[in-house]
């Protein structure tokens, strides 16, 4: 089985600053995604940023990057130089072994101007 | 432009009723998903289908049915079985199956009073 754990439930985070959301995540398989998403009021889930497994480097997308600790397992999300814009759910999720996508129970970010 | 679709965006409906919410891509995905989300939390999958014809029941699947009769579309019926249907509900697709990246359309939010 696999599980994705958001500790933090909400933060706040000044313009232009950078913030980190934490995630963690278990699974037995060796071979496994990550993904974040971005979920604004109106609720549609925009995709972010994915990391599989065997990538060597950190994925970076933009002002998105995924410090990726494998023996830690964990998979942080970096926004760097946040913006009013970033105000909303963010959601961690997973895949392992052609299983399903599983998510976390998401974290609130409020980007105070 | 390439898309999913979901309608209503908002949808009314008495208890006891069955009700059947819409979702079609255009982006040629073989896969595609039902998931419900609640206030402040992540998302649970409903039902999934990987192709055409078929489909599997995913975590949460009493009292909801859906068809794939063609690639582009899989509508979700909640039917009367269901306890609380009251819900935000999204539908996504993916290129690669349930490991890759899903897309998500706008989703619909049912109330049942």
């Amino acid at each position: 089985a696999q599980k994705i754990t958001q500790t933090q439930p909400g933060m706040f985070v000044q313009e232009k600053e950078a913030v980190t959301l934490d995630c963690t995540y278990d699974t037995s398989d060796p071979s496994y995604g990550l993904f974040w998403y971005k979920q604004p009021s109106s609720g549609e889930m925009i995709f972010l940023i994915y990391q599989g497994s065997y990538d060597q480097q950190n994925a970076t997308e933009g002002r998105y990057s995924l410090n990726f600790q494998k023996a830690r397992k964990s998979a942080n999300l970096v926004i760097s130089a946040s913006q009013l814009g970033d105000s909303a759910m963010y959601f961690c999720a997973m895949t392992a072994a052609g299983n399903k996508l599983t998510f976390g129970g998401g974290t609130r970010v409020l980007v105070k101007p | 432009d390439g898309g999913i679709t979901q309608s209503p965006k908002y949808l009314f409906r008495k208890e006891g009723q069955n009700v059947t919410l819409s979702c079609e891509q255009n982006l040629n995905h073989d896969a595609m998903y039902w998931y419900r989300q609640d206030p402040g939390q992540g998302l649970r999958l409903i039902y999934y289908s990987q192709i055409v014809n078929d489909f599997q029941k995913g975590d949460i699947a009493e009292g909801y049915s859906v068809s794939r009769e063609k690639k582009e579309s899989f509508p979700l019926t909640v039917t009367s079985a269901q306890k609380n249907p009251t819900a935000f509900y999204l539908c996504a697709s993916s290129v690669h199956g349930i490991a890759g990246e899903q897309y998500f359309g706008p989703g619909t939010r049912l109330t049942v009073t």
